[in-house]
């Protein structure tokens, strides 16, 4: 079946830094969404990408997906302590018909001041 | 945005009670709900989908007759942990899918954490 991998599960990021996360999946998505779960919280929406190659910015956060349709990445520039949280990708497939998304194991980020 | 909402929060039980958990969308429609679970500091675990009118499709490995899923309206499912032991509390989560021009979105409640006596 899909499975979703994402690296790495745990990111420690000095303020100002920036930091990647990768997402791969071993089958071609249909559609890959991002979700953000700050400590004690639920996941909450950041993006999806569709297209192939797609590339979206929301402020200091760049989404991107892969060309294959088979992974992404979500890039965080100068990291402020409000990004602390766990970022998830989630992947629905090509064949699903209910809108099901397979999880990624999440990246933990700590930021130090 | 949307919004979901989840009731209870929380909830502690002895063993052998059941628990009834509430996944409602506030301000939109939704045909399909999804349960999950999330141990501690781990990623999120699709248990079954949820489609109004119909009967839920579990994932491999859930029992449907633990956790007895209803959705019986356009903005309502409902999680039923029967006899609950310890090894059931976790934290469960319901999302709600969105078909709109934005594509299928699953908007997240706040999750409810059961722990079981």
């Amino acid at each position: 079946g899909q499975q979703v991998m994402q690296i790495p599960q745990y990111q420690h990021v000095q303020e100002g830094e920036d930091f990647t996360t990768y997402c791969n999946s071993s089958t071609t998505l249909s559609n890959i969404q991002w979700y953000k779960q700050r400590p004690g919280g639920h996941p909450v929406f950041l993006i999806q990408l569709v297209k192939s190659g797609e590339v979206k910015k929301q402020k200091r956060l760049t989404f991107q997906f892969g060309e294959a349709k088979k992974n992404s990445s979500l890039h965080i520039t100068a990291t402020q302590t409000t990004d602390v949280g766990t970022y998830f990708c989630a992947g629905r497939g090509t064949t699903d018909s209910w809108g099901k998304l397979q999880f990624g194991a999440g990246t933990q980020v700590v930021v130090t001041p | 945005g949307a919004v979901v909402s989840q009731h209870p929060s929380r909830v502690i039980c002895k063993s052998g009670t059941s628990v009834k958990i509430e996944c409602r969308s506030l301000d939109f429609q939704a045909t399909t709900m999804f349960w999950y679970r999330q141990f501690p500091k781990k990623s999120l675990m699709l248990m079954a989908t949820s489609n109004e009118g119909s009967k839920a499709t579990y994932e491999q490995g859930v029992e449907k007759d633990k956790f007895l899923i209803n959705h019986a309206s356009l903005t309502l499912s409902t999680l039923t942990v029967t006899s609950a032991h310890p090894e059931d509390s976790s934290f469960y989560i319901c999302s709600a899918r969105r078909t709109s021009g934005r594509g299928n979105i699953q908007y997240f409640g706040a999750g409810t954490r059961l722990s079981v006596l």
